[in-house]
């Protein structure tokens, strides 16, 4: 099935600073998703996206569904040592059928 | 506590047995997945099922069979068919198909073959 391109793979960055990350598909999505796997557990969902252009904030997160329906934007500000792992995005224009990114991993230093 | 419960956390089989992990979710929803997590690779699709007796094959189903005859069980067993079965697996669920819908996940079982 189609994977989507999300980029950056990895990011190291101080304590306090804000993150960037994206995702793009090469079809239209009606759903972006964002989500946070920690080491050995199950991906816990961030944020929900159904109509393009929204954004939608989620504490410190704030996510984007682009407005051409093939991509998202995940913007975590002001982090902190909790927000370690990887991130990763799905896509969904039938809703039984997802495709996920292959994930970001971040690394905060403090 | 709703949500999904996957079982076991961690399994060891040996070369030639099938086994059986669990999944069980309280959220009533109709659709349930299963999916197979390999180190730095994305989520492969093995198997979903949209509706109680009724499922289809993922992007990887070979090795793999499932039954839904429970709307809130949807067990996985891996077959000595399997070749590589050494992976984290991850059961999901959504409420129905159609627009909207969101996927959500269990906390996923660890399968390593000894």
């Amino acid at each position: 099935g189609q994977q989507l391109n999300q980029s950056p793979q990895s990011m190291f960055i101080q304590e306090g600073e804000d993150v960037s990350m994206n995702c793009t598909s090469s079809s239209i999505f009606n759903t972006w998703l964002w989500y946070k796997q920690d080491p050995g557990e199950g991906p816990v969902l961030l944020i929900a996206l159904y109509k393009a252009g929204e954004l939608t904030s989620n504490g410190r997160l704030t996510a984007q569904f682009g407005i051409t329906r093939k991509d998202s934007f995940l913007n975590i500000s002001a982090s902190i040592p909790s927000d370690v792992g990887i991130y990763f995005c799905a896509g969904t224009n039938t809703g039984n059928q997802f495709y996920f990114g292959t994930g970001t991993s971040l690394t905060v230093i403090p | 506590d709703g949500g999904i419960t996957q079982s076991p956390k961690y399994l060891f089989r040996k070369e030639g047995q099938n086994v059986t992990l669990s999944c069980e979710q309280n959220l009533n929803h109709d659709a349930m997945y299963w999916y197979r997590q390999d180190p730095g690779q994305g989520l492969r699709l093995i198997y979903y099922s949209q509706i109680v007796n009724d499922f289809q094959k993922g992007d990887i189903a070979e090795g793999y069979s499932v039954s839904r005859e429970k709307k809130e069980s949807f067990p996985l067993t891996v077959t000595s068919a399997q070749k590589n079965p050494t992976a984290f697996y991850l059961c999901a669920s959504s409420i129905s198909a159609g627009p909207g819908n969101t996927i959500y996940f269990g906390e996923g079982s660890w399968l390593t073959v000894v």
